[in-house]
């Protein structure tokens, strides 16, 4: 079945420094790509929804400036932490949007701890 | 808004023992249900869905009833095995598969 790829899969980082992750879908084009994010304990929530060639919608309450998407192909999004502060430190993890029904596939995560 | 609220894990059970995680949603009109399911180190996957109420999603030995009236969408399984331990995640959409609304999770452990 299709597979999406995210790397990588914990990173920690110190405070302020910029953090990439990367998500790919491996056999199939990807027409919309979403980012969550998952606090302990909470839902994985919505951050934003980025289709291809063009820029990404953010969700309420998500700064655009501090959670970069960029969604230059078919198969790879990236997400950059800009200047990552402790309150960053969470599960993320991307889906794809593509193939047959356009169903929903998941990368496997990356886990963000910021010092 | 639309959420999803299911019950706090880990859950440890016993193999052959039966499994019931619950799950209750919020949503105005007429969403789609589905239990995703994370095996260690690797994505969500789609374990399965109803579309309507009354509907029953079944894969892999797992069941879930859409319950309308209780809004409702447990997940069950009469024999858990090893492999079954994972993270299970209930979700709606109000929009076709993609704009997807998440539970917390719950941890399953299945001891031998």
């Amino acid at each position: 079945g299709a597979v999406v790829s995210q790397h990588p899969s914990r990173v920690i980082c110190k405070s302020g420094t910029s953090v990439k992750i990367e998500c790919r879908s491996l056999d199939f084009q990807a027409t919309t790509m979403f980012w969550y994010r998952q606090f302990p304990k909470q839902s994985l929530m919505l951050m934003a929804t980025s289709n291809e060639g063009s820029k990404a919608t953010y969700e309420q309450g998500v700064e655009k400036d501090k959670f970069l998407i960029n969604h230059a192909s078919l198969t790879l999004s990236t997400l950059t932490v800009t200047s990552a502060h402790p309150e960053d430190s969470s599960f993320y993890i991307c889906s794809a949007s593509g193939g047959t029904n356009e169903k929903l596939f998941f990368g496997s995560g990356t886990q963000l701890s910021v010092l | 808004g639309n959420s999803v609220t299911q019950m706090e894990g880990p859950v440890t059970l016993s193999e052959e023992a039966f499994l019931t995680i619950n799950c209750t949603y919020t949503a105005t009109g007429y969403p789609s249900l589905f239990w995703y399911v994370q095996y260690p180190g690797e994505g969500l996957q789609l374990l399965l869905k109803a579309t309507k109420a009354d509907d029953k999603g079944s894969n892999k030995g797992f069941e879930a009833t859409y319950r309308k009236e209780t809004t409702s969408f447990h997940l069950e399984k009469g024999s858990v095995q090893v492999s079954d331990s994972a993270v299970y995640f209930c979700a709606l959409s109000s929009g076709g598969y993609q704009k997807v609304t998440f539970g917390t999770g719950t941890k399953l452990q299945v001891i031998p």
